[in-house]
């Protein structure tokens, strides 16, 4: 059974420019998360979507949206670029919208903003 | 708020065992535990939900306190395959499902032959 999936693997940008990062969940799975990895920092949670439905954001700001597809893909949209959104992006998905559902993750985008 | 993670870095020769700890000051509501290696995705190793409880495969185990408020994942007779970096992600005891694990920093472990 194939797991997360996410395109592209490497994305390079300018300063204020957009970026957009797109997640195939495990087949089944209905929610996906996204998170921020920054080198040398931990995982920062960034959304969750349920069904097609923003659930929960993380402390982003508003220029980092998404959004999840009928077939429950997920793109993840950063606009006006800045250096400091550099970092690896990943993103999970899980059978359902609980607490106790595992999130399997994707190998993640990693994004640089020159 | 971000548990605590420690120790922050561990080098093992195979064989050895190694504890790695995730503190709340706060109640948690689930632990879910990842092994991440260089360049790959984190890999879900065990999830705990209930105080006092303790499970594990193979030679990974991981318990949750009485008061949930920390839990350890005990890695015994290191194989090399170990090496990573651990990270506890936590669900406070709160009032819904939000979806959202809060990770710990990250405990590198990097055991040598």
């Amino acid at each position: 059974e194939a797991g997360v999936t996410q395109s592209p693997t490497h994305l390079i940008k300018t300063r204020g420019q957009q970026a957009t990062l797109r997640c195939s969940p495990i087949s089944g799975h209905t929610s996906v998360y996204w998170y921020q990895q920054a080198l040398g920092l931990g995982l920062q949670f960034l959304l969750w979507y349920d069904e097609g439905e923003e659930r929960n954001r993380g402390n982003f700001p508003p220029r980092f949206s998404g959004r999840q597809f009928p077939n429950y893909s997920s793109e993840l949209n950063v606009n006006a670029l800045e250096l400091e959104d550099s970092a690896l992006y990943l993103c999970a998905s899980s059978l359902g919208g609980h607490s106790t559902d595992t999130q399997y993750f994707g190998p993640g985008t990693r994004l640089t903003v020159l | 708020q971000q548990p605590v993670q420690s120790p922050q870095a561990v080098i093992l020769r195979e064989g050895e065992d190694a504890v790695i700890n995730c503190s709340s000051s706060k109640a948690l509501y689930s632990v879910h535990w990842y092994r991440q290696k260089h360049g790959e995705a984190p890999v879900f190793l065990m999830i705990l939900l209930k105080g006092g409880e303790q499970k594990g495969h193979d030679k990974i185990s991981a318990s949750f306190n009485e008061k949930k408020q920390q839990s350890s994942l005990y890695l015994t007779a290191s194989q090399l395959s170990y090496s990573g970096t651990y990270f506890c992600g936590t669900e406070k005891t709160s009032s819904g499902n939000t979806g959202k694990l809060i990770f710990g920093q990250g405990t590198t472990l990097q055991v040598k032959p």
